[in-house]
Order: structure tokens, then sequence, then C-alpha cells
């Protein structure tokens, strides 16, 4: 079964301390990996797309890396402003359907 | 200049009564889609339109219809509101569906059912 997994499921972390979020799948015929950011009351904003492993993929703090089995989201000195839900979503073969974990809850203490 | 809008943003209304949420993108793209999250946070496709054509229809009840009028629109009725239907209803589009493209999303209809 098509599967999204994202650990943890909350992280809290002082401001300035490095973390990575973990996204692990198990789909058929991977054609895509996002990475959104969902802020409370408001909708998933993309950050990143990764379409083959060993890809990566940097904005700001954030650098997505992406294997046959899992990406992970590097959060190198974080700020309290990069408190929100971080949401994994693939896309597989050629359905256009995309499966959604259910998020890391990210709180960066200042 | 909202790229992905939804109306209302907060609902409100009795169970066994009958609403409808609307959605409108200005980017032309050609995919548009409904997603329903609940209280957990999990967020699962509902319904997929590729220019006004039903192109993915998960499990859903039949009370949840959609529409699409123009590839730019997409609206959401549901008949018959039981308690179960509260949740979070986003709306989100992308260029198509052969296309590897992030969707965008609105920012949400809050449904709350009494």
């Amino acid at each position: 079964e098509d599967q999204v997994t994202q650990s943890p499921e909350a992280l809290r972390l002082q401001e300035g301390e490095s973390s990575s979020l973990n996204c692990s799948y198990t789909v058929s015929g991977l054609r895509g990996l996002f990475w959104y950011r969902q802020d409370p009351g408001k909708g998933p904003e993309f950050l990143f797309t990764l379409y083959s492993a060993g890809e990566e993929k940097e904005k700001e703090r954030l650098k997505a890396t992406l294997t046959k089995k899992e990406s992970f989201l590097h959060i190198t000195a974080p700020k309290p402003e990069d408190s929100a839900t971080y949401l994994c979503a693939v896309q597989k073969g050629r359905d256009d359907k995309i499966i959604f974990g259910k998020g890391t809850r990210l709180h960066i203490l200042p | 200049d909202t790229a992905v809008s939804q109306t209302p943003k907060y609902l409100v209304t009795q169970m066994g009564n009958d609403k409808s949420i609307k959605c409108e993108q200005n980017l032309g793209h050609d995919t548009m889609y409904w997603y329903k999250q609940d209280s957990k946070k999990f967020l699962k496709i509902m319904f997929s339109y590729n220019n006004k054509e039903l192109i993915i229809n998960e499990t859903v009840p039949n009370r949840f219809s959609p529409k699409s009028p123009d590839k730019a629109h997409l609206n959401l009725h549901i008949n018959s509101l039981e308690l179960g239907d509260s949740a979070v209803y986003f709306c989100a589009s992308s260029p198509g569906v052969t296309s590897n493209q992030p969707q965008h999303f609105g920012d949400g209809t809050r449904l709350s059912i009494l």
C-alpha cells in the first residue's frame, strides 16, 4: 500500500539549534516528492520538489534531500518564524493523485 | 492577486443542511482539487478535475458533489451535512495531470456542524 510517514510528529528546538525532519515513503514509480509549509489557519505553501534520488534543493535555512526511500528536510540555525507544520507529499506513476504525510509540527523557541 | 481563493473562510451550520463552498484560481492551471483536512491535520484528496472533467473521485459519500463550470472554478456542494463532515476543506490547482509540478492551495474553508 502506498504510504507516506513523517517523523517526528512534533519537534521543539531552541533558536539556532539545527535539526532534520524525515519523510519516508513506499510508493511505486515516484514522479515527485514535495515539501510544503503550513501555518495555522492557512493552506499549505509550496517549498520544494525533488524528482530523483540524490537530488538536493535549498532555500534560505532549509535544505531538502531525497533517497530512494526517504527525504529529509534539514533546517539550519532556525528562527522563531520557521515555526510551522511541514508536510511531505508524493506523486506516483501516471496517477495525478498526491499522497500527503501527517506532517511535523515544528516549534522554534526564541 | 490571490492565486487560489475560497469562499467562505468559515461556515457554521446545522446538521442536515445543504451548503456550498466556492473556489477560483487565477493561475491559468488546468487541474483543480478538493482536499479534506481532519482534526488531526491529515490532508486527504477528495476530487480532482482537469479542464472541467472529473479525473479523481476518492471514496467520498455521494452527498459531496463537485461542480466545475470552467477550468478556473471548482465548487463543492454538500447535502445533508453530518457531524463527521466538520473539517477544513482546501481547494488546490496545478498545471495539469501529466505535470509533476506542485499544487497551489487556497487558505481553506473551516466547516463546523452543530
